[in-house]
């Protein structure tokens, strides 16, 4: 069965650093989305992406994050100058009509 | 702004009996509520949908209602087992016309024992 598939699963940064977070998507499916998870928190909302581009932004996603899908299968997160409140689990996924189906995260930890 | 809140409090329950987990949400007008279980370290799952214009959804022992009235979902487990214990999130999706936007509870924490 298609799944999302996340690289890597464990990233440690030094804080001020640049991180990319990778994700495979179902290669059907039309919107893509990034959520943080902060440990005993909630999963947030941090951008969806539709043919191409950003259809919807959390107030969390600032200047300092960005998306791109370079080449129709890779869906990437950079976190640009990381800080230690970036700390959090990082999940990527990919919607087939009303149906999310999610990786399996990257545990993001800056040091 | 938007919002959806779920029982704050984790809901321990003997096995064999229903569950009922609640989400209400404001400032909202969804297309399809869902629900999805989290275990932990792990990724959610999507368990089952329910439509605007729908009242009431089953899948084996899970049942959703929807009151867009009241802006509430409830969400039941029958006969439960202890492999159901796990964290459940309520989540709207919004209108692909409106940016698709998927966003979620804060969870209800199950523990069902034995």
């Amino acid at each position: 069965e298609p799944e999302v598939t996340q690289t890597p699963s464990h990233q440690v940064t030094q804080m001020g650093q640049e991180v990319i977070l990778r994700c495979v998507p179902i290669s059907n499916h039309l919107y893509f989305y990034w959520y943080r998870q902060i440990l005993g928190q909630k999963v947030e909302f941090l951008v969806s992406f539709y043919n191409n581009e950003i259809s919807e932004k959390s107030e969390i996603f600032d200047d300092q994050f960005s998306v791109e899908r370079p080449d129709g299968s890779n869906f990437t997160l950079k976190i640009r100058s990381t800080k230690l409140e970036d700390s959090a689990m990082y999940f990527c996924a990919s919607l087939r009509n009303t149906e999310a189906f999610f990786g399996q995260g990257t545990r993001l930890t800056v040091v | 702004s938007q919002k959806i809140e779920q029982n704050s409090e984790a809901l321990n329950i003997q096995e064999g009996k229903t569950a009922t987990l609640t989400c209400n949400y404001t400032n909202y007008s969804p297309a399809y509520l869902q629900w999805y279980r989290q275990d932990p370290g792990r990724g959610p799952v999507f368990l089952l949908l329910i439509r605007e214009n729908e009242k009431e959804k089953r899948k084996e022992r899970l049942k959703v209602t929807f009151d867009t009235t009241l802006k509430q979902s409830l969400f039941h487990i029958t006969a439960s087992q202890p492999a159901d214990s796990a964290t459940y999130l309520c989540a709207l999706l919004s209108p692909y016309n409106q940016g698709g936007k998927l966003i979620f509870g804060q969870g209800t924490e199950l523990s069902v024992k034995p």
